[in-house]
C-alpha cells in the first residue's frame, strides 16, 4: 500500500538530547513537510523540501534540522535548542494540491 | 494578525444536525482551499478542496468560498457520530509550496 510511514508513534527524550523521527514516503512524491501540531494552534511548517538535495526552512524551523538525502525519507532532528519540544509531529508529501499525512509521532520531554 | 483564522470550538451537535465550520483569512492570493479531517492520534486527511470561488459537493459535505468576503464554510449535512472529529482548513497560492492551515475545530456529534 501506498502511504507515509512515521516512527517511532511515542518518542520521550531527556533534556539536552537530539533526537530524530523518521518519515519514509512511497508515493514518489517530490515534495515533503514537517509540522508541529500544539493544541489550539493547527499545524505550523517546520521545514520543507521540494526536491532531493534541497530545504527550506518553515515558520518555526529553530532548533530543528532535516535532510533530504532520498526523495522516500525526510527525518527530522529536534536538537536540544529547542526550548519547548513536546508536541505532534507530522510529515507529510504532496505532488500537487493534496497532501498526505503520516500518522505523527508524539514527542515528550521527561 | 493571523493569515487564517479559525474557531477551535468546542462545537457539539445533536446527531442529523446540520453542521456549519468557517474560516477566514487575510491573504487575497490564496487560490486552493482545502478541508482536512482528523480524528484523535491520527494523521489529517483531505475531505475536499475548492479553486478560487463557488461551491463545492461531496456526498454530505458542501465547501463553499466566497473571496470577496475572505470566508470559506464547509456544512455537514445529517451529521453522524462518524463525524467527529477535529476539522482543519487550509489555504494555498497558485504555485506556491506553503499550506497555511487554520487551528481547526473540534466536533463532537451526539448520538
Amino acid at each position: 500500500d501506498g502511504g507515509i510511514t512515521q516512527s517511532p508513534k511515542y518518542l520521550f527524550r531527556k533534556e539536552g538530547q537530539n533526537v530524530t523521527l523518521s518519515c519514509e514516503q512511497n508515493l514518489n512524491h517530490d515534495a515533503m513537510y514537517w509540522y508541529r501540531q500544539d493544541p489550539g494552534q493547527g499545524l505550523r511548517l517546520i521545514y520543507y523540501s521540494q526536491i532531493v538535495n534541497d530545504f527550506q526552512k518553515g515558520d518555526i524551523a529553530e532548533g530543528y534540522s532535516v535532510s533530504r538525502e532520498k526523495k522516500e525519507s525526510f527525518p527530522l532532528t529536534v536538537t536540544s535548542a529547542q526550548k519547548n519540544p513536546t508536541a505532534f509531529y507530522l510529515c507529510a508529501s504532496s505532488m500537487t494540491v493534496e497532501a498526505f499525512f503520516g500518522q505523527g509521532t508524539r514527542l515528550t520531554v521527561v | 494578525q493571523k493569515e487564517v483564522e479559525q474557531d477551535p470550538g468546542p462545537l457539539s451537535v445533536p446527531e442529523g444536525a446540520i453542521v456549519s465550520l468557517n474560516c477566514t483569512y487575510s491573504n487575497s492570493a490564496f487560490q486552493y482551499f482545502m478541508w482536512y479531517r482528523q480524528y484523535s492520534r491520527k494523521g489529517p486527511e483531505l475531505l475536499m478542496y475548492t479553486y478560487s470561488s463557488g461551491n463545492k459537493e461531496d456526498g454530505r459535505f458542501t465547501a463553499q468560498v466566497d473571496k470577496s468576503s475572505k470566508y470559506i464554510s464547509l456544512f455537514i449535512r445529517d451529521s453522524q457520530p462518524s463525524d467527529s472529529a477535529t476539522y482543519l482548513c487550509a489555504m494555498e497560492e497558485t504555485g506556491g509550496f506553503k499550506t497555511i492551515f487554520g487551528a481547526g475545530t473540534r466536533l463532537f456529534v451526539k448520538a
